[in-house]
């Protein structure tokens, strides 16, 4: 069965960093891209951040860019997502989801909380 | 960026009732959009893919349509467990964006 699994959320400090991480399982992750998509409390969803099957592209929403870097390692089935200066305006549920290409995205994990408060 | 304007942004309505959802992009997608279903409490799934075409499993009173710039998602008789927030979400270009979600009630 295909799976994702994220960890990593916490609470922390205003400015601080935090890295997630999203670990995949019953499909071959290397050949899919991943995504990154967020849900701050009570509010809709947000596209975050896609990194390429292989990992030589990516892309950030604008609202994160230059704070936050999507990543992954294909050796261990595991997708990241680095997160610098944190604001609290990045509280959210943080889910990792599968692309297939035309087709959207079709494998979503359970979701890791992060809140950033002083 | 691509703009993705849903509406309506709640409805309510009763069991066995037609539901309709409408999505609108701020410029052609062609056919490079999904919807999906959240239910309280639980991550997104998928319904539908490329404007029309039901995600496995999914119940057949589930119907996508459009192309372009609009695009509807209807329930043709919503049951209880429809109770959920609907998202649309274009992939045509990057940024990927959302709508701004549909929350349907049951009366």
């Amino acid at each position: 069965q295909d799976q994702l699994v994220e960890s990593g959320g916490g609470v922390v400090q205003p400015g601080r960093s935090l890295r997630l991480s999203c670990a995949a399982s019953g499909f071959t992750f290397r050949s899919y891209a991943m995504h990154w998509v967020r849900q701050a409390p009570g509010k809709g969803l947000e596209w975050v951040a896609l990194v390429s099957y292989d990992g030589s592209k990516n892309f950030h929403a604008h609202s994160v860019r230059g704070r936050f870097t999507i990543s992954r390692d294909n050796s261990k089935n595991t997708l990241h997502l680095q997160m610098n200066s944190l604001r609290p305006e990045d509280t959210a549920v943080y889910y990792c989801a599968r692309e297939r290409g035309h087709y959207g995205l079709d494998v979503w994990g359970q979701g890791t909380t992060v809140i950033v408060s002083s | 960026d691509i703009e993705m304007t849903q509406s309506p942004s709640s409805l309510s309505a009763s069991v066995g009732d037609r539901v309709t959802i409408t999505c609108r992009a701020s410029q052609d997608i062609r056919r490079e959009l999904g919807w999906y279903q959240q239910k309280p409490g639980k991550a997104p799934q998928r319904l539908i893919y490329s404007a029309s075409t039901l995600h496995s499993g999914v119940p057949s009173r589930f119907s996508g349509s459009g192309s372009g710039t609009e695009f509807t998602l209807t329930i043709s008789s919503l049951q209880p467990e429809d109770l959920a927030t609907y998202y649309c979400l274009q992939h045509y270009r990057d940024p990927w964006t959302f709508g701004q979600g549909t929350k349907v009630e049951i009366k």
